[in-house]
């Protein structure tokens, strides 16, 4: 099994629907991140939380918002999707103990179509 | 906040070395240097990182400039599984981050 896991891993919704992208991990690791990929741009950060009930913006979180349960799991929620939306999400993790030098661990990605 | 500059594609022959630049001129003294590649339909997998000095691990290598304005990532014998977006960061010890954010990376191309 995969160290970070997403769901759904494909989804095709409709404007104005709400969608939730969910995202666990065994890695143990304190420190989640929610990242949205669009074709020639990288990947850019949304929101990103260093322990359960710490939430902070990344560089593009308007029309986003996320949950973070546990410490293994961090949702993400578009409460109104719109078509700009439309992209490859996904998840990663890191650990505190080394925020200079450690790993950032990804999962496979969650597409997401709004028409 | 620290910015990271990659050519947007390169060929390499299969079996040749590859060097991929990256130029990072206001890199911090506490700013360690990351590489990260993604294969096609794939999350991003970590590949090798440095502070001042040149790294190898069994992936690749890392060669550091002097002044740390820019670095190397060196695939010694680039294979078709090498072909990949290579993506080149900065990182640092602070609570907040001072970059998290992906460019848009080096597209290579490996031909046999």
């Amino acid at each position: 099994d995969a160290d970070v896991t997403q769901t759904p891993r494909n989804r095709i919704t409709k404007t104005g629907k709400r969608i939730m992208l969910e995202c666990s991990q065994t890695k143990g690791h304190d420190r989640m991140y929610w990242y949205r990929q669009d074709p020639g741009l990288g990947l850019r950060l949304i929101y990103y939380s260093f322990d359960v009930k710490d939430i902070n913006k990344g560089e593009i979180s308007d029309g986003y918002s996320v949950s973070r349960q546990a410490q293994a799991k961090f949702s993400l929620s578009l409460e109104s999707a719109i078509p700009n939306q439309t992209a490859l999400y996904f998840c990663a993790t890191s650990d505190s103990q080394v925020p200079a030098t450690g790993e950032l661990f990804f999962g496979e990605g969650s597409r997401l179509t709004v028409l | 906040d620290a910015k990271t500059t990659q050519p947007n594609s390169m060929e390499s022959n299969e079996e040749e070395p590859v060097h991929l630049p990256c130029n990072h001129s206001t890199i911090s003294g506490t700013d360690y240097i990351h590489w990260y590649r993604q294969l096609p339909s794939q999350g991003p997998e970590y590949v090798i990182h440095g502070l001042t000095s040149n790294v190898n691990n069994r992936m690749a290598s890392l060669a550091i400039a002097e002044d740390r304005k820019s670095s190397t990532l060196i695939l010694h014998r680039a294979t078709l599984r090498d072909a990949a977006v290579y993506y080149c960061i900065l990182r640092d010890e602070g609570l907040v981050p001072r970059q998290l954010t992906f460019g848009s990376g080096t597209q290579l191309t490996v031909l046999p």
